[in-house]
C-alpha cells in the first residue's frame, strides 16, 4: 500500500463548479499536511498548509480527519487558470511523502 | 524570491557515461533535496542534506551520490547511467523547522532538469 494515495483524475468540469479531492495516508503518526500544485511541464508550488481544524485561502478550502487518515481540498468558483495537478504531500519521521498527484481541467 | 537553479533543462547521455546535475539556491535555506519524478510514481526522494558536508540516503538512493561543498550547492551525481535513470530531476531547498532539522514542508523547487539515457 502506498503511503499517500490520490486519485489521478483527470476530474474534468466547466468554469465556476466546485470541485473536491481527497488524499488517504498510512501512517497514523504522520504530523502535517500540505497541497502542493504543480502546472503542466513546471516545478511543485506549496498551495497551502492543512491545519487540524481546517482552513481556507480565498476559493480554496483544506481539511484534515485524522481518524480516517485523509486530507481533502475543496476548489469553489473554479477558474480555467486553476487547471494543474495537485499534490498531496504528507510530513513523517522528517521527511515529505508525496501523493503522485490528482490532474484538473477546468474547461469554458 | 527564493530562487532555486539547476544547470541544465534538458540533458541526453549514453548509458555509462557520468552525469552531474548541480543545483544553487539562494535564500541561504540550510535544507537541500535532490527528487526524481516519474509518471505514476509521483515524486521521491534521493538524497538530502540539512548541512554542509552532510548527506542523507532517500528512499531510492541506489545509483546515484551527492555532494555538498557549499551551503547553497548541492550536486546530484550518476557514476554510470542507466536508462532507467531518464527521469526528470528536481532539486529542492527549504528552512529547517524549528526543532528537529526537519523541513518546515514548504520546498522550493528547481525547474528541473529532464535527463534522457540512451
Amino acid at each position: 500500500r502506498k503511503e499517500v494515495e490520490q486519485d489521478p483524475g483527470p476530474f474534468n468540469v466547466p468554469e465556476g463548479a466546485t470541485v473536491a479531492f481527497n488524499c488517504t495516508y498510512s501512517n497514523s503518526a504522520s504530523q502535517s499536511f500540505f497541497w502542493y500544485r504543480q502546472d503542466c511541464r513546471k516545478e511543485p508550488k506549496l498551495l497551502m498548509s492543512v491545519y487540524s481544524s481546517g482552513n481556507e485561502d480565498g476559493r480554496f478550502t483544506a481539511q484534515l480527519n485524522r481518524a480516517s487518515q485523509y486530507i481533502s481540498l475543496l476548489i469553489r468558483d473554479s477558474k480555467l487558470s486553476d487547471s494543474a495537478t495537485y499534490l498531496c504531500v504528507v510530513y513523517n519521521t522528517d521527511k515529505l511523502i508525496f501523493g503522485t498527484g490528482t490532474r484538473l481541467q477546468v474547461f469554458p | 524570491d527564493v530562487k532555486v537553479t539547476q544547470s541544465s533543462r534538458y540533458l541526453v547521455k549514453r548509458t555509462g557515461e557520468k552525469v552531474f546535475l548541480e543545483c544553487v539556491q539562494d535564500m541561504d535555506h540550510e535544507n537541500m533535496f535532490w527528487y526524481r519524478q516519474d509518471p505514476g510514481l509521483g515524486l521521491r526522494l534521493i538524497y538530502f542534506s540539512y548541512d554542509v558536508k552532510m548527506k542523507e540516503k532517500g528512499d531510492i538512493p541506489e545509483g546515484y551520490s551527492v555532494s555538498r561543498e557549499k551551503k547553497e550547492r548541492f550536486s546530484l551525481i550518476l557514476e554510470s547511467a542507466s536508462t532507467n535513470q531518464t527521469s526528470m530531476y528536481l532539486c529542492a531547498s527549504s528552512f529547517p523547522n524549528s526543532l528537529a532539522g526537519g523541513t518546515t514542508g514548504e520546498l522550493f523547487f528547481g525547474e528541473g532538469s529532464r535527463l534522457t539515457v540512451l
